[in-house]
């Protein structure tokens, strides 16, 4: 079955980095494009971010533009979300996200067939 | 952006009964791609309902989706246990994706 499992969430400070990662099993996950998106205590959700199922293309929330970078590991069935001058706006769950169509090349793709449990991460001084 | 608009902010209702929970949208949805979440306490969202009206793999035939440009409905025809929840929309039909506030639907 699907599963997705989000690591390396953590307490950090403002203007720090942290990378998140995702470990993908029970698909072919170079065959699909992959979705982060968050949810601030006790908040809605937000998209984050996409990469393509070929990681030719990303595309990013205007709010971690700049700031965030997705990237793709297929040979480890792994996507990752670099975070970097972390604010503490950015204190949420971020959750990956599976595209619910395959070979999704361009543009933010379509909805969000599985998810992961999430991974909190919290920015304080 | 498109902005989604969610009502009603909290919805009561007893086991059995009918839901109907709104999306609106601040303009139309391209190829009326919107999504459906339920969200339970502690959990990661599940999707629901794709292409306004398209039920995911699993889902029950009580929930249904409906409507096309800037207004979409939810239904759950009989409320089970486990469907008292948080409700989200998504338009995913352009970018950047965007999500509803959500609505809740709790134990009357």
């Amino acid at each position: 079955q699907v599963q997705l499992v989000e690591s390396g969430g953590g307490v950090v400070q403002p203007g720090r980095s942290l990378r998140l990662s995702c470990s993908a099993s029970g698909f072919s996950f170079s065959a699909f494009a992959m979705h982060w998106v968050r949810q601030a205590p006790g908040k809605g959700l937000e998209w984050v971010a996409v990469i393509s199922y070929d990681g030719s293309d990303t595309v990013y929330a205007d709010s971690v533009k700049g700031r965030f970078t997705v990237s793709r590991e297929d040979s480890k069935n792994k996507v990752y979300l670099e975070m970097s001058r972390l604010r503490v706006e950015d204190t949420a769950v971020y959750y990956c996200a599976r595209d619910s169509v395959s070979y999704c090349g361009g543009g933010s793709c379509y909805s969000h067939d599985f998810w992961g449990q999430g991974a909190l991460v919290t920015v304080s001084s | 952006e498109i902005v989604l608009t969610q009502s009603p902010g909290t919805l009561s209702l007893s086991p059995g009964e009918r839901a109907t929970l709104s999306c609106r949208a601040s303009q139309t949805v391209t190829s009326n791609y919107l999504a459906w979440y339920q969200q339970r306490p502690g959990q990661a969202p599940r999707l629901l309902i794709y292409g306004a009206s398209s039920r995911a793999t699993d889902i029950p035939d009580r929930f249904s989706g409906s409507g096309s440009g800037t207004d979409f409905i939810l239904n759950i025809s009989r409320l089970e246990p486990e469907d008292f929840a948080v409700y989200y929309c998504q338009q995913y039909g352009n970018s950047p994706k965007t999500f509803g506030q959500g609505t809740k639907v709790e134990i009357k």
